[in-house]
């Protein structure tokens, strides 16, 4: 069984620029969840989407967002990329709500320079 | 407010070594906890996950260890290999996925 997939990799952006970051989960998995990860820092909550629609989003300004698909894939947009969005942007999926373990996808890596 | 709070920061140890990594809490209301285990520029792997009846929880090497009284839980990782160099991440769950809160981690590395 595949695991949970993202692209790309890596992204290099400059300053004022939108990127876009693609997730597919474990399929059967309706929950895709997206992270910050700064370096030295832990893992903060994004975005939260399940069956289309956003359930919950945390603490980051408009300038994030993103959608999920009918086929439960996730997009993540940043606009107006600055310096400190630099971070690991990693995407976990799980069975549906609940309280069950998510599983997460390697990463893209996105540089603002 | 959550808070998940891990030490130590950093751990250095000699392969075949033991080792504990700590883990305190003040989530409220508590679902269950979790440890990742994270490779350099990879996602989280879960190890581990124990609900509050729970006290202990092995997978191989690695043992998991809650007190819920004390909303404490140790990582206990035995026989080190270089492999297990990596970052160990606790998580705790107030129910629901999206209501998590993670700690940011002690980075163990295992040396010859």
């Amino acid at each position: 069984e595949a695991g949970v997939t993202q692209s790309p990799t890596h992204l290099i952006k400059t300053r004022g620029q939108q990127a876009t970051l693609r997730c597919s989960p474990i399929s059967g998995h309706t929950s895709v969840y997206w992270y910050q990860q700064a370096l030295g820092l832990g893992l903060q909550f994004l975005l939260w989407y399940d069956e289309g629609e956003e359930r919950n989003r945390g603490n980051f300004p408009p300038r994030f967002s993103g959608r999920q698909f009918p086929n439960y894939s996730s997009e993540l947009n940043v606009n107006a990329l600055e310096l400190e969005d630099s971070a690991l942007y990693l995407c976990a999926s799980s069975l549906g709500v609940g309280g069950d373990t998510q599983y997460f996808g390697p990463g893209t890596r996105l540089t603002v320079l | 407010k959550n808070q998940v709070e891990q030490s130590p920061q950093s751990l250095i140890i000699l392969e075949g070594k033991n080792c504990t990594l700590q883990c305190n809490y003040t989530v409220s209301p508590f679902s269950n906890l979790r440890w990742y285990k994270q490779d350099t520029g990879r996602g989280p792997v879960s190890l581990t996950i124990m609900t509050f009846s729970e006290n202990t929880k092995s997978n191989g090497r690695y043992t998991a260890t809650l007190d819920a009284d004390t909303k404490q839980s140790s990582l206990h990782i035995t026989a080190s290999q270089l492999s297990d160099s990596a970052s160990y991440i606790c998580v705790v769950s107030t129910g629901g996925g999206n209501k998590l809160t993670f700690g940011t981690g002690t980075q163990l590395k295992v040396e010859l």
